[in-house]
């Protein structure tokens, strides 16, 4: 079975542009999160996507959004990059609450803003 | 609010030896899952153990074991007999309710960094 998949591996873009991160789920999964995990923060929840719809946010600006297909993949928009957004994005996928018996996790995006 | 704490930021041991890695968690709520997740260098977090807040059995897989105690609000992690290939970051992650429109949110702690040398 095939795990989360997250591309690209790794980004580099400037200050201002924008970024986009994309993950497939494990096939069944339809629930989709995305994690922030930046150096001496940790790992943050951003957000929470279930049958194409936004169920849970983090505490992250606007710019940051994404959304699910109907094949339950999902994207990652980040706009008007910022240095501290650099960090590694992790997504991860989970059959939808309450059945959720654990989280897979891809193996990332790390995104470097400069 | 709910929050976890990995007081342990670093932890270095020597292969073979037993180490330890603690958890404390804080929540309002009656219903919650608590998680280890290891962090290896290659990035992905990999799924250890899931608990619900109504299950206190102590549970014990190969050399990993964790005990469980609401009384003290913790979710501590050990290694028996550690190896170098055990050497990652470890997370201990809260879930509040998996009521549906509540879920899919982990706290996580800030980890514990674990090294284990030959």
């Amino acid at each position: 079975e095939a795990g989360v998949t997250q591309s690209p591996t790794h980004l580099i873009k400037t200050r201002g542009q924008q970024a986009t991160l994309r993950c497939s789920p494990i096939s069944g999964h339809t629930s989709v999160y995305w994690y922030q995990q930046a150096l001496g923060l940790g790992l943050q929840f951003l957000l929470w996507y279930d049958e194409g719809e936004e169920r849970n946010r983090g505490n992250f600006p606007p710019r940051f959004s994404g959304r699910q297909f109907p094949n339950y993949s999902s994207e990652l928009n980040v706009n008007a990059l910022e240095l501290e957004d650099s960090a590694l994005y992790l997504c991860a996928s989970s059959l939808a609450p309450p059945y959720s018996y654990g989280y897979t996790f891809g193996s990332g995006t790390r995104l470097t803003v400069v | 609010a709910q929050k976890v704490t990995q007081a342990q930021t670093e932890i270095s041991v020597v292969e073979k030896e037993d180490v330890t890695l603690d958890c404390v968690y804080e929540t309002r709520d009656t219903t919650y899952y608590l998680f280890w997740y290891k962090q290896p260098p290659s990035g992905e977090l990999v799924f250890l153990i899931r608990r619900n807040s109504f299950d206190e059995q102590n549970e014990i897989s190969g050399r990993y074991s964790w005990n469980f105690q609401k009384s003290t609000s913790s979710f501590n992690f050990t290694i028996t007999a550690s190896q170098v290939v055990d050497s990652a970051v470890y997370f201990c992650a809260l879930s509040e309710t998996m009521i549906y429109n509540q879920g899919g949110k982990l706290i996580f702690g800030q980890g514990t960094e674990l090294s284990v040398k030959p």
